[in-house]
């Protein structure tokens, strides 16, 4: 079945360093999805990318999808102490030759910034 | 706050013991999941419900039974779980089940099964 590889699993950094998380995925998605989830809390949606080689940006934040649409990237700039929490990918497959399709979910990755 | 809510935030439940979690969306969408969140393991689609049909059901064993009653309400009812389903339960809701539809989370059950 399809999977969603996502790595590291964790990612321990400074306050002021930079953080990537990187998100694979066996087959070509349709889209991909990025969430957020603080400590204690629940997956929060961050952001859509649906077309090859889309770059988009919120504050620190940069998103990007692959050429092949396999792959994506979040990667944040001068972390803060706010943004620890599990970053997921999640990609949504559609099932052959059908409009029936469902959002698989990455493992996450667990930052953790020190101030 | 995200618009869903789910019920009870904390459970624990014996093995032999019947409870059900309860889901609801006060945002209008049209389709409704249920997620399963352990620890170290990605987030488990359990079950789709799309304008209260029932879309998709990812190999859930038959202890976790859903119930859809209106495109608002999701409930999971449990009977005779396992000390493995301990978890975080998780419902989500979006517009529709198509691509392009983010999804809205609730809060969360955290169950604990003895």
């Amino acid at each position: 079945g399809q999977q969603v590889m996502q790595i590291p699993q964790y990612q321990h950094v400074q306050e002021g360093e930079d953080f990537t998380t990187y998100c694979n995925s066996s087959t070509t998605l349709s889209n991909i999805q990025w969430y957020k989830q603080r400590p204690g809390g629940h997956p929060v949606f961050l952001i859509q990318l649906v077309k090859s080689g889309e770059v988009k940006k919120q504050k620190r934040l940069t998103f990007q999808f692959g050429e092949a649409k396999k792959n994506s990237s979040l990667h944040i700039t001068a972390t803060q102490t706010t943004d620890v929490g599990t970053y997921f990918c999640a990609g949504f497959l559609f099932a052959g030759g059908t409009s029936y399709g469902k959002l698989t979910f990455g493992q996450g990755t667990i930052l953790t910034v020190h101030p | 706050e995200t618009g869903v809510t789910q019920t009870p935030r904390h459970l624990v439940m014996g093995m032999t013991n019947k409870k059900s979690l309860k889901c609801e969306q006060h945002l209008g969408h049209n389709a409704m999941y249920w997620y399963k969140q352990s620890a170290k393991k990605p987030l488990e689609l359990m079950f789709v419900y799309n304008f209260k049909e029932q879309t998709e059901n990812n190999s859930v064993p038959s202890r976790f039974s859903p119930e859809c009653p209106n495109s608002s309400h999701l409930f999971l009812h449990l009977h005779t779980l396992q000390p493995e389903d301990s978890a975080l339960y998780l419902c989500a809701s979006s517009q529709g089940d198509r691509a392009v539809d983010e999804q809205f989370f609730g809060p969360g059950t955290r169950l604990t099964v003895l």
